[in-house]
């Protein structure tokens, strides 16, 4: 079984500039999480899919982020415009009921 | 809120000591309690949980036992091998949040030959 994959694994952009992570879940996992993990701090929680549909947003920075999920497959995160203090590792987790969550390996995202 | 508080480091051992990765946190109501872990170039893997007080998690020689009265999960393993060098985190999850996780900063586990 694939498990959760997330494209690309590094990312380098200048301030400014737009960024678009994608997360591919576990086939028929409804929910679907987005992590980070900025400056080798504590991993934040950032937003929660139920399917298609955002279930919890709150953890999401700023109005510079958007994440979605057309169609309850895969999802993008798309940071724009890219701040430094965007910098981090980015992860991606799904799972079906109950409290296991199956993690990605992560973007690691470079602002500079 | 929620929080998680884990033992700072980077930790570094020789190879058969024991470890301990201390971790505490602060939660309204009954949380259950997770330890994950990050080998080189890999994601995050459940290690092992506990979802009430009082219960042992275990996996790979990994211990941790949920203590409501201290508020603690810590991580112990008797004997630790190269193998185990990883970075730890600590997690906690809230029973109305469903998975939405809430983790300590990491701890960086190296041991050495």
């Amino acid at each position: 079984e694939a498990g959760v994959t997330q494209f690309p694994s590094h990312s380098v952009i200048e301030k400014g500039q737009t960024v678009t992570l994608r997360c591919d879940p576990i086939s028929g996992h409804d929910n679907l999480y987005w992590y980070r993990r900025v400056m080798g701090k504590e991993i934040k929680f950032l937003l929660h899919f139920v399917k298609e549909s955002k279930q919890d947003e709150s953890g999401m920075p700023n109005n510079r982020f958007l994440a979605e999920r057309t169609g309850g497959t895969y999802s993008t995160l798309k940071v724009q415009p890219a701040e430094l203090e965007d910098s981090g590792v980015y992860f991606c987790a799904s799972s079906e009921q109950g409290l296991k969550a199956f993690f990605g390996q992560g973007t690691r995202l470079t602002v500079v | 809120g929620n929080s998680v508080t884990q033992m700072e480091g980077p930790v570094t051992l020789s190879e058969e000591a024991f470890l301990t990765i201390n971790c505490t946190y602060t939660a309204t109501g009954y949380p259950s309690l997770f330890w994950y872990v990050q080998y080189p170039g890999e994601g995050l893997q459940l290690l092992l949980k506990a979802t009430k007080a009082d219960d042992k998690g275990s996996n790979k020689g990994f211990e941790a036992t949920y203590r409501k009265e201290t508020t603690s999960f810590h991580l112990e393993k008797g004997s630790v091998q190269v193998s185990d060098s990883a970075v730890y985190f600590c997690a906690l999850g809230s029973i109305q949040g469903a998975q939405k996780l809430v983790f300590g900063q990491g701890t960086r586990l190296t041991i050495n030959p």
